[in-house]
């Protein structure tokens, strides 16, 4: 089944303390990216891809790392977590571009820094 | 800055009825434009998409409509169905990499 695995789902830490969500696809497509929902601002991007060794900026890095080392998948990394990285995570792959391709989601990560 | 504007965090139809979503953008280099669908606990999923070269593109119950001079698009769904009930989220990209969001509207159609 073609699908974006995010681990973990659900995660409560403390500030400061480093964390790392997995993103894995296995539809072998180009384009991954990472985006943060927060209420009544809706999905911001933080980080893309557009292929192996390839980062880009989002609207909202701050505070996030990311690598590409492998097609299949696009871990984000807090290196030191702060409350206002609470939020719900989502990865998101697609074929060819954000644009005019379709971006295929995950189920969501809720991270919780307190 | 949100470059992407939905200005109805929620709406509520008639089954049968029609749906229309709103959404305002404000950069003119954005080059195609996007409606997702998310239900809860789960990711969002696409709907319908449009380029900017066009103003209307069409996918069974869902239309959607581009108004380039007014930076303004739209998401009609006819008829509604329960099964529609969901948050909306409009996104447009510019260059096929950045990919803003607007903050979703709620529909909630009614049986």
């Amino acid at each position: 089944e073609a699908q974006v695995t995010q681990n973990p789902r659900y995660l409560i830490t403390v500030t400061g303390k480093k964390l790392t969500v997995t993103c894995s696809q296995n539809m072998n497509h180009e384009y991954m990216s990472w985006y943060r929902q927060d209420p009544g601002l809706g999905l911001r991007q933080i980080y893309y891809s557009m292929n192996v060794e390839v980062t880009d900026k989002g609207d909202v890095p701050e505070g996030y790392k990311v690598s590409r080392k492998e097609k299949r998948n696009f871990p984000l990394i807090l290196e030191s977590p702060s409350p206002n990285q609470t939020s719900l995570y989502f990865c998101a792959s697609s074929l060819s571009g954000a644009g005019t391709g379709e971006l295929f989601f995950g189920e969501g990560s809720r991270l919780t820094v307190l | 800055d949100q470059q992407v504007k939905q200005n109805s965090p929620s709406l509520s139809v008639q089954e049968g009825r029609i749906s229309i979503l709103n959404c305002d953008y404000t950069n003119s280099m954005f080059d195609y434009f996007l409606w997702y669908k998310k239900y809860p606990a789960e990711g969002p999923t696409f709907l319908i998409s449009i380029s900017s070269i066009k103003d209307k593109n069409e996918d069974g119950r869902f239309t959607v409509f581009l108004n380039k001079s007014a930076k303004h698009l739209s998401l009609h769904i006819v008829p509604s169905q329960p099964g529609d009930s969901a948050v909306y989220f409009c996104a447009a990209s510019y260059n096929n990499n950045d990919m803003r969001f607007g903050a979703g509207t709620r529909l909630t159609v009614k049986p």
